[in-house]
């Protein structure tokens, strides 16, 4: 089974709307993440939580909220879609291990169109 | 704004040859890490080069850190058609990994069988 996933894996939504992205993992990580990918620009960071009571702003926070159910579940919400919102979402977990080191570990994605 | 910037944008090569990818970025790192993604999937961590090392192995990769010209380069070996995908590099700027990482942009490689 996945460590990471996320659901759905695919949307197609319209102007307006609202849409909730869901995260789970089962590593035991603290540290939850969302990134949105466009082509060209890389991942961008939305939202980070480094446990169940912290919830951080990243770099395009605008748009978008965030809730931490539970270490394990971590979710993505758009109060009210727009289509520049239509990009790939993915979910990311990490740790520090005993030399601080902090790789992060990737769900499968969401495929989000807003038409 | 992105803090690592990744050169070539696109490659493609023979198989079994080797492809180098590198990276820029701006300010200072605790360490800096590639990741690999195949198309439309999640990234895959491949390998993490702390600001005290100068180069680090793993099986066919070999990752150079340059602290001075504030960049690292990635090489992969022997390429295998499965190596096709987008790798990117990625910096933490903290101390005690408090600090999030911050993605480039990726480069596209293509392994030509």
């Amino acid at each position: 089974d996945a460590d990471v996933t996320q659901t759905p894996r695919n949307r197609i939504t319209k102007t307006g709307k609202r849409i909730m992205l869901e995260c789970s993992q089962t590593k035991g990580h603290d540290r939850m993440y969302w990134y949105r990918q466009d082509p060209g620009l890389g991942l961008r960071l939305i939202y980070y939580s480094f446990d169940v009571k912290d919830i951080n702003k990243g770099e395009i926070s605008d748009g978008y909220s965030v809730s931490r159910q539970a270490q394990a579940k971590f979710s993505l919400s758009l109060e009210s879609a727009i289509p520049n919102q239509t990009a790939l979402y993915f979910c990311a977990t990490s740790d520090l291990d005993r030399e601080g080191d902090n790789e992060q570990f990737f769900g499968p994605g969401t495929r989000l169109t807003v038409l | 704004s992105q803090q690592g910037e990744e050169d070539p944008q696109a490659l493609s090569i023979q198989e079994g040859e080797n492809a180098t990818m590198n990276c820029s970025y701006k300010t200072s790192i605790n360490n800096l890490q590639w990741y690999r993604q195949n198309s439309g999937r999640g990234l895959v961590h491949l390998i993490l080069i702390r600001s005290n090392e100068r180069e680090k192995h793993s099986g066919r990769l070999r990752v150079t850190l340059d602290t001075s010209k504030k960049s690292s380069s990635l090489l992969i070996t022997a390429s295998r058609a499965a190596d096709t995908a987008s790798y990117f590099c990625a910096t933490d700027r903290s101390n005690f990994g408090n600090e999030k990482l911050t993605f480039g942009t990726g480069t596209r490689l293509t392994i030509i069988p």
